[in-house]
């Protein structure tokens, strides 16, 4: 149980695309779905907390309008990464948290490699 | 704030211990254990509520002591499975999001 996908693993872009990244629980319901961005050999920065239906909740220093964030259901929240930029190359990783048991922990998904050309 | 990890990496041989601290500066309700493999996404190990419980399953444990507001993970008899870079998660009240240390690069050599 506690499953969680990503799609897609890898992409390359050009500059001034945007992305979309997808982030699914598979076998339970998310209340609460976050966004991370990880750079090699650095911690996971949290850049926003997002819950179903509702506006997502963005750290300092991440741009809202440049990072779009829709929690739709409470299985699906996909994060655009709009107008990409080369220093926008990253690794995402989405994790999500659940009710009741699930609701102890946060369980992530494999992550996106996002590269920006 | 970011809870502080000691120390930033470790090299054993195949059958040594290890201790991995992870230490903050606020209050704690839980600490998250997670290990990351090279290029793949965290994943979870225990999770330790507050009232100082030990928890562990085969030769991974750990502990949380909240006065100190620090939790230690214990590798024991370490295998080359365990190679990866741990990272502690802090939970200030329950429900609320998780703040990551800087992470412990642990390499097992045979």
């Amino acid at each position: 149980g506690a499953v969680v996908s990503q799609h897609p693993s890898r992409v390359i872009c050009k500059s001034g695309t945007s992305v979309k990244i997808e982030c699914r629980s598979l076998d339970f319901q998310a209340t609460t779905m976050f966004w991370y961005r990880q750079f090699p050999k650095q911690s996971l920065m949290l850049m926003a907390t997002s819950n179903e239906g509702s506006k997502a909740t963005y750290e300092q220093g991440v741009e809202k309008d440049k990072f779009l964030i829709n929690h739709a259901s409470l299985t699906l929240s996909t994060l655009t990464v709009t107008s990409a930029h080369p220093e926008d190359s990253s690794f995402y990783i989405c994790s999500a948290r659940g009710a009741g048991t699930l609701q102890e922990t946060q369980y992530f998904g494999p992550g996106t490699r996002l590269l920006v050309l | 704030q970011q809870p502080v990890q000691s120390p930033q990496a470790v090299i054993l041989r195949e059958g040594e211990d290890a201790v991995i601290n992870c230490s903050s500066s606020k209050a704690l309700y839980s600490v998250h254990w997670y290990r990351q493999k090279h290029g793949e996404a965290p994943v979870f190990l225990m999770i330790l509520l507050k009232g100082g419980e030990q928890k562990g399953h085969e030769k991974i444990s750990a502990s949380f002591n909240e006065k100190k507001q620090q939790s230690s993970l214990y590798l024991t008899a370490s295998q080359l499975s365990y190679s990866g870079t741990y990272f502690c998660g802090t939970e200030n009240n329950a429900g609320n999001m998780l703040t990551f240390g800087g992470g412990t690069r642990l390499m097992v050599k045979p």
